[in-house]
C-alpha cells in the first residue's frame, strides 16, 4: 500500500490568496509529479521532479511553482489564487527505475 | 512513448467479466503494457503491466496478443466498486520520464 498523502483535501479560498498544496510520501521515492485535473477531463502532468532540487514543468502550462528540498516533500503553490485555478490537483510518486506511480487522494480548489 | 486507443466507454453487468480493449499497434520491443484505472475523485491506482506474456494479480488478467498490437485488461467478476475511468499506458520500463496519460475508457458496472 502506498503512502503518499495531500493536504488539504478541499480548499475553498478567495482571488488574489497566496496558497500551497502539500504533498508527501514515505516510500523515500525519487520521483515525484504534480497533476492537475478538471472534472470528467484528462489528467495534465503540470510538474515533476526526479529527486532534491530537480524540478521540471510538464505538459500542461500552469502558474504554479513547486519545490523539492527534501525528498518526501513536494510543495505547490500558487502566489495569487484565480478562478481558472479551480481544480483537482493530484500529487504522485514512483521509485527511480520502476514506472508504478502512487497517487496521493487529490486536493480539490475551489478560488471564488 | 507508443500511442494507445481506447473505446470511451463500455458497460458491464455485475458479476460478470470486464474485457477492456487497448490497441497499441505502434508498440515497439521494449515497450510495456500498463493500466491504471481511477474511480470518481480518486487518485489513480496501477493495476498491472505486462511486456508480452499474459499476466495476472490480484486485481486483474492482462492478455497481450502475439504480435502486441493491442491487450485486454480483465475484470475477472466485475462489481460496483469496479467503476471507474481505465487507462492504458504503453512506455518503455525505467525511463526517466513522466506518464502521459489519455482519455481512457469510462467502465459502467450495471447492477
Amino acid at each position: 500500500e502506498a503512502d503518499i498523502y495531500q493536504t488539504p483535501r478541499y480548499l475553498v479560498i478567495g482571488t488574489g490568496k497566496k496558497i500551497t498544496l502539500e504533498c508527501s510520501q514515505t516510500m523515500g521515492h525519487d520521483k515525484m509529479y504534480w497533476y492537475q485535473q478538471d472534472p470528467g477531463m484528462e489528467l495534465h502532468l503540470i510538474h515533476y521532479s526526479y529527486g532534491v532540487n530537480s524540478t521540471e514543468k510538464g505538459d500542461l502550462s500552469s502558474e504554479s511553482t513547486v519545490s523539492r528540498i527534501r525528498t518526501e516533500h513536494f510543495p505547490l503553490t500558487l502566489e495569487s489564487a484565480r478562478p481558472s485555478h479551480t481544480s483537482q490537483y493530484l500529487c504522485a510518486s514512483s521509485e527511480f527505475g520502476r514506472e508504478t506511480q502512487y497517487f496521493g487522494p487529490g486536493t480539490r480548489l475551489l478560488v471564488l | 512513448d507508443a500511442k494507445t486507443t481506447q473505446p470511451t466507454s463500455m458497460d458491464c453487468a455485475e458479476g460478470r467479466a470486464a474485457n477492456l480493449p487497448c490497441n497499441h499497434s505502434t508498440i515497439s520491443g521494449n515497450e510495456y503494457v500498463y493500466w491504471y484505472r481511477q474511480i470518481h475523485s480518486q487518485g489513480p491506482q496501477y493495476i498491472i503491466h505486462g511486456l508480452k506474456n499474459n499476466e495476472t494479480n490480484e486485481m486483474a488478467s492482462l492478455i497481450i496478443t502475439e504480435d502486441r498490437k493491442s491487450s485486454t485488461l480483465i475484470l475477472p467478476h466485475a462489481t460496483l466498486r469496479d467503476t471507474a475511468v481505465y487507462y492504458c499506458i504503453v512506455r518503455v520500463m525505467n525511463r526517466d520520464d513522466k506518464i502521459i496519460f489519455g482519455k481512457g475508457t469510462r467502465l459502467h458496472i450495471l447492477p
